[in-house]
């Protein structure tokens, strides 16, 4: 693995199902987050880790969770989908506190039915 | 929280021609202004950024100005060229929420040949 990874690349979900996000780093990042993408709305974000064992809300969590058992990964999970999840959701990293840029993994395209 | 907001949403240039995208922000802790790429289908892509104790930085076509009393930072592309089309995030970053971008809605360049 080079850089951050995630999967699925897309998924199609009827509503009510519960759903997984992946999202690996491989560069040793200490911070790591989940942003939502939505047409006209930009990105915006849902939960944030500034360090493994750690997380924190953002500006949309409702309907989401996460967890960060080690420092790689930091899967975003949908407890039940509702259609409103319709979104591209992109994680990033970023290195520490001294270090400001994010790099975005490829996006998940998520479709709730 | 943060509110960032960036103007104007839809742009159209020449090729050759000047590109300025503005963008402003709502609290005064922010530090941090990266400028995101995002070609369709892609994900966002690092391509300038500021932090607050500069005024201005440049990139060989692409400069960065800051205005911390007025909270607002602006991208300048010249000599614009078609791969140059696509849409552009600005974004700001406080020490709330792990240092995590609050972004604009986007700008949409279109570069005609």
């Amino acid at each position: 693995i080079a850089g951050i990874t995630q999967a699925p690349t897309s998924q199609i979900l009827a509503a009510g199902r519960r759903m997984t996000l992946r999202c690996t780093q491989d560069m040793r990042h200490n911070a790591m987050y989940w942003y939502r993408q939505d047409l006209g709305l930009g990105l915006r974000l849902i939960h944030y880790s500034n360090t493994a064992g750690t997380t924190g809300k953002g500006e949309v969590p409702d309907g989401y969770s996460v967890s960060r058992a080690n420092t790689d990964d930091f899967p975003l999970t949908l407890a039940s989908a509702v259609p409103s999840q319709t979104s591209v959701y992109f994680c990033a990293s970023r290195r520490d506190y001294s270090y400001n840029e994010q790099f975005f993994g490829p996006g998940t395209r998520l479709t709730v039915l | 929280g943060e509110n960032v907001e960036q103007h104007p949403s839809t742009l159209s240039v020449q090729e050759g021609d000047s590109a300025v995208i503005k963008c402003t922000y709502s609290d005064s802790a922010s530090n941090y202004f990266p400028w995101y790429k995002q070609e369709l289908g892609k994900r966002p892509q690092l391509i300038i950024d500021i932090r607050s104790n500069v005024g201005e930085k440049k990139d060989q076509r692409i400069a960065v100005t800051l205005n911390k009393t007025a909270k607002h930072f602006s991208l300048h592309i010249t000599e614009t060229q078609p791969e140059d089309s696509a849409v552009y995030f600005c974004a700001a970053s406080t020490p709330n929420s792990g240092y995590a971008l609050n972004f604009g809605k986007g700008t949409s360049l279109l570069v005609t040949p």
